[in-house]
C-alpha cells in the first residue's frame, strides 16, 4: 500500500448504528486530519492530530469521535448520526515541525462516502 | 480569519481550449502557503502545487501554469489545450500555521 488509504470506501448506516472509519498513511508523516465534504458546504476540517496534540473544529458535533493510536492510523467513530451527516469523509496526512506548523502539503486518501438513512 | 473564494462554480469548455480557474484569498498573515488540488470523480484530492507567500514567480508544469499575484491576492490556474481527462473539481486552498482553508471549488467539464 502507498499513500493514504481509507476503509470502507462506502458505508450506509442507520441513525442508531455505531460504525468507524479507518485511515492509514504510508508516507511516514506525523500529522493526520479528518475533513468533511458535503454538497452544501466547502471542505470542512473536523479534527487534526499533529505533534501529539489534537485540534478540533468546535462546530463538529459530539457524535463524531476521533482516535489516533499512532502516527500512521486514524479512526473516526460514528454514533447516532443524522441524515445531514451524509457526506464524503476525507483523511489526509502531512509532515509538520514545530516551526512550520501545519503548512506542509497535505496528502489525501480516496474518502469514505457515508450515507445515513 | 482566512478566506478563499473561487467565484466560478462551474466551467464548461471544448477539448483543446485554454481555461483559467480563478482564486482570490484573504489573510492578514504575511507568511502563508497556497495550494491547488484536483478532485476527479473518484473523490480523492490530488495535490497539484504549493506556493509560499514570498515566492511570486509563476510556475509552469506541462499544460498547467499558475499565476500568483500578491497585489491582487490571487492565485490563478491555467490549463492549456484542455483534455477530457482534466474534467474534475479544482480546489484552491490557503494555509496559515495551523489551518488549511479551502475555496468552494470550480467544476471543470471538458467536452470532446
Amino acid at each position: 500500500e502507498t499513500g493514504v488509504t481509507q476503509t470502507p470506501r462506502h458505508l450506509v448506516m442507520g441513525m442508531t448504528n455505531k460504525k468507524s472509519l479507518k485511515c492509514e498513511q504510508h508516507l511516514g508523516h506525523n500529522a493526520m486530519y479528518w475533513y468533511k465534504q458535503s454538497a452544501k458546504k466547502p471542505l470542512e476540517l473536523m479534527f487534526v492530530y499533529s505533534l501529539e496534540e489534537r485540534v478540533e473544529n468546535n462546530s463538529v458535533p459530539s457524535r463524531f469521535s476521533p482516535e489516533c493510536p499512532n502516527s500512521s492510523h486514524l479512526f473516526l467513530h460514528l454514533h447516532t448520526l443524522q441524515p445531514e451527516d451524509s457526506a464524503l469523509y476525507l483523511c489526509a496526512s502531512s509532515q509538520v515541525t514545530r516551526t512550520s506548523g501545519n503548512t506542509d502539503t497535505q496528502y489525501f486518501g480516496p474518502g469514505t462516502r457515508l450515507t445515513v438513512l | 480569519a482566512q478566506k478563499v473564494t473561487q467565484a466560478q462554480t462551474e466551467i464548461s469548455v471544448v477539448e483543446k481550449e485554454d481555461v483559467t480557474l480563478d482564486c482570490v484569498y484573504e489573510t492578514r498573515d504575511t507568511t502563508y502557503y497556497l495550494f491547488w488540488y484536483k478532485q476527479p470523480p473518484s473523490g480523492e484530492l490530488v495535490f497539484l502545487i504549493r506556493r509560499n507567500s514570498f515566492d511570486e514567480q509563476n510556475e509552469i508544469s506541462g499544460r498547467y501554469s499558475w499565476n500568483f499575484q500578491k497585489s491582487t491576492s490571487s492565485f490563478n490556474f491555467t490549463i492549456t489545450a484542455s483534455q477530457v481527462v482534466d474534467s474534475a473539481v479544482y480546489f484552491c486552498a490557503l494555509s496559515v500555521i495551523n489551518m488549511l482553508t479551502f475555496g468552494g471549488g470550480t467544476r471543470l467539464m471538458v467536452k470532446p
